[in-house]
């Protein structure tokens, strides 16, 4: 079983659509978790990290269920320039390695 | 915010020879670098933990002969892909512990590898 899995998509959704994205982890020892976004051939990028308690920025959203070992991404009206792959990213126990998700795939089209 | 550089951004070799990619911290120092490799519709699979003045720790399955590591100096990093192969053409990407704990990214290196 893989450390971080995702559905890999894409998602097509219209602009404005809400979408969310799922995903679990293995070791119940994580201990902090991101969502990264990476763009086609670039680096990935830190778009928000997720808390235990849920946190919002502007239009998405991030919760936590550590029981289920469940991150889920919320966002809402989407806008073209959200097209890109979304990368689930839990911190392994004991240091600051990361562990990724191989992405879910989101294009919003007109 | 903090700045992660990587030099070359994309690089093309003939099998055997040997390529070195930089990555530096350019307003921040970082006693940790991380190594990571892409490949095309895969995550990315961290190759080992680069640690100033020290060895660098390599994940299960990574060949230290083959990928050299070199943490010279808080600012920079160096991976030296040995012996290259065309098996090794991928997307290089380093990060570094950032100030307030965070990675930051590396714009990446594309190797191809004929």
């Amino acid at each position: 079983r893989k450390e971080v899995e995702q559905d890999p998509g894409p998602f097509n959704v219209p602009e404005g659509a809400t979408v969310a994205f799922n995903c679990t982890y293995s070791n119940s020892a994580s201990q902090s978790f991101f969502w990264y976004r990476q763009d086609c051939r670039k680096e990935p990028k830190l778009l928000m990290s997720v808390y235990s308690s849920g946190n919002e920025d502007g239009r998405f959203t991030a919760q936590l269920n550590r029981a289920s070992q469940y991150i889920s991404l919320l966002i809402r009206d989407s806008k073209l320039s959200d097209s890109a792959t979304y990368l689930c990213v839990v911190n392994r126990r004991g240091g600051n390695k990361l562990t990724f998700g191989t992405g879910t795939q989101l294009k919003v089209e007109l | 915010g903090a700045v992660v550089s990587q030099h070359p951004s994309r690089v093309i070799c003939k099998s055997g020879t040997s390529v070195k990619i930089e990555c530096r911290s350019l307003d921040f120092q970082a006693t940790t670098m991380f190594w990571y490799r892409q490949f095309p519709k895969q995550s990315l699979m961290l190759m080992a933990t680069s640690n100033e003045g020290s060895k660098a720790t390599y994940e299960q399955g990574v060949e230290k002969d083959k990928f050299l590591i070199n943490h010279a100096s808080l600012t920079l990093s160096t991976l030296t892909v040995t012996s290259a192969h065309p098996e090794d053409s991928s997307f290089y990407i380093c990060s570094a512990d950032g100030p307030d704990e965070t990675q930051y990214f590396g714009p990446g290196t594309r190797l191809l590898v004929l």
